[in-house]
């Protein structure tokens, strides 16, 4: 059972270009969490989905920002414009569809996003 | 709303020192705890995990108690290694809930030889 895969692991923008990060859970995962990492500092929530559904999104920037987990196919994170602050690694993480706070959650390797 | 406080880093140790690194949370009712390893350039690994008062978590020598009264979930270990060099994350989850993790901001260790 292959882990959760995230792929670029390191994607380089100029500043104004989109970025497209992507997230495939594990096998039988249907909750996906993203969150940002900036240098130096510890992991911020940035939304949360269930398949076709977004639960909470309290934690992206309201604008250029946006997520999704289509029915088929990995999660998509999607930066628009960016700019030199957008530079972070970002994590994804999935959790089964079992209710329960003890439930583990597995994180990919992250995206390291760079905006020169 | 749910907060995580963890002791600042970075903690520099020779190998075979004690190691510990407080962590109190911020959370209603009974949260799920979890203290999470990171090492350089990659994801977040689960270390170990707590589920209601008293319980210990323990993996790989490391353990932490859940301590309700003082809100607590200190990592410790009795002989740190190089190998253990890496930054740990301590987090929450509210009980019952399928939502999203709550972090601290992490503390590096350096072990030296």
């Amino acid at each position: 059972n292959a882990g959760v895969m995230q792929n670029p692991r390191h994607l380089v923008r100029r500043r104004g270009q989109e970025a497209r990060l992507r997230c495939s859970p594990m096998k039988g995962h249907s909750h996906v969490y993203w969150y940002r990492q900036l240098p130096e500092e510890g992991l911020k929530f940035m939304v949360y989905l269930q398949k076709e559904n977004i639960i909470d999104e309290s934690g992206m920037p309201k604008e250029r920002f946006s997520a999704e987990f289509p029915k088929e196919g990995p999660s998509i994170l999607r930066i628009q414009q960016v700019v030199r602050g957008d530079s972070a690694a970002y994590f994804c993480a999935s959790l089964t569809s079992q209710r329960g706070g003890n439930t583990e959650a597995f994180f990919g390797q992250g995206t390291r996003l760079t905006v020169v | 709303g749910n907060s995580v406080t963890q002791m600042e880093g970075p903690v520099t140790l020779s190998e075979e020192a004690f190691l510990t690194i407080n962590c109190t949370y911020t959370a209603t009712g009974y949260p799920s705890l979890f203290w999470y390893v990171q090492y350089p350039g990659e994801g977040l690994q689960l270390l170990l995990k707590a589920t209601k008062a008293d319980d210990k978590g323990s993996n790989k020598g490391f353990e932490a108690t859940y301590r309700k009264e003082t809100t607590s979930f200190h990592l410790e270990k009795g002989s740190v290694q190089v190998s253990d060099s890496a930054v740990y994350f301590c987090a929450l989850r509210p009980s019952g809930s399928a939502r999203q993790l709550t972090f601290g901001s992490g503390t590096q260790l350096t072990v030296l030889p």
